[in-house]
């Protein structure tokens, strides 16, 4: 299993630009998260999902889009990219609140850089 | 609402000498969860430990050890004999039985263990 993977690891861009990020599991988990880390915030969600096909907002939604067309992708879209969106990106997943112990899995980031 | 405060952001010690990270959570449900990460260097995150509300046992595993009390609201963390490659960002966060899909972070404690 390759457990949770982002695709790009990095990315700079000019401010205006757009583009998505891609987060991939194949442990078949219904919730699928988006954190941005930022120095001294620690952890922060952006939106996440409860199953395919749904979406909501977390605690910093605003100025990304997300998608989860299916359960084993989760998009994480910047329409018009700004230099506070400089962060780094994490994806992270979780089985079933049938076991609320579960603990989320994260992936390995990708480092956005807005210039 | 629910808050973690790591109040403790950074910390330095000299090879093998304990260490211990604090973590105090806020949250008004009488069922939750607490978790604490570790973010190496390389940048990924690890889980390391949970533990649900009632469960106050503290729990050890090799150098490491969770002390959980509920009457001051505290899950901290201790390293005994520190060891180099326990060098990382420890993150604790907490999550609540209702709406118990969101994690919610401190902002970290940058631990650098001095050779």
């Amino acid at each position: 299993n390759a457990g949770v993977t982002q695709t790009p690891k990095f990315r700079v861009l000019k401010t205006g630009q757009s583009m998505t990020l891609l987060c991939a599991q194949d442990m078949n988990h219904e919730y699928m998260y988006w954190y941005r880390q930022d120095p001294g915030m620690g952890l922060r969600l952006i939106h996440y999902s409860v199953g395919e096909g749904t979406t909501a907002k977390g605690e910093v939604p605003d100025g990304y889009n997300v998608s989860r067309l299916k359960k084993q992708n989760f998009l994480l879209g910047l329409e018009s990219a700004a230099p506070s969106q400089t962060s780094v990106y994490f994806c992270a997943s979780m089985g079933t609140l049938k076991l609320a112990l579960d603990e989320q899995y994260f992936g390995p980031g990708t480092r956005l850089t807005v210039t | 609402a629910q808050k973690v405060t790591q109040a403790q952001t950074e910390i330095s010690v000299v090879e093998k000498e304990d260490v211990t990270l604090d973590c105090v959570y806020e949250t008004r449900d009488t069922t939750y969860y607490l978790f604490w990460y570790k973010q190496p260097p390389s940048g990924e995150l690890v889980f390391l430990i949970r533990r649900n509300s009632f469960d106050e046992q503290n729990e050890i595993s090799g150098r490491y050890s969770w002390n959980f009390q509920k009457s001051t609201s505290s899950f901290n963390f201790t390293i005994t004999a520190s060891q180099v490659v326990d060098s990382a960002v420890y993150f604790c966060a907490l999550k609540a039985n209702f709406g118990n899909e969101k994690l919610t972070f401190g902002t970290g404690t940058r631990l650098t263990i001095i050779p």
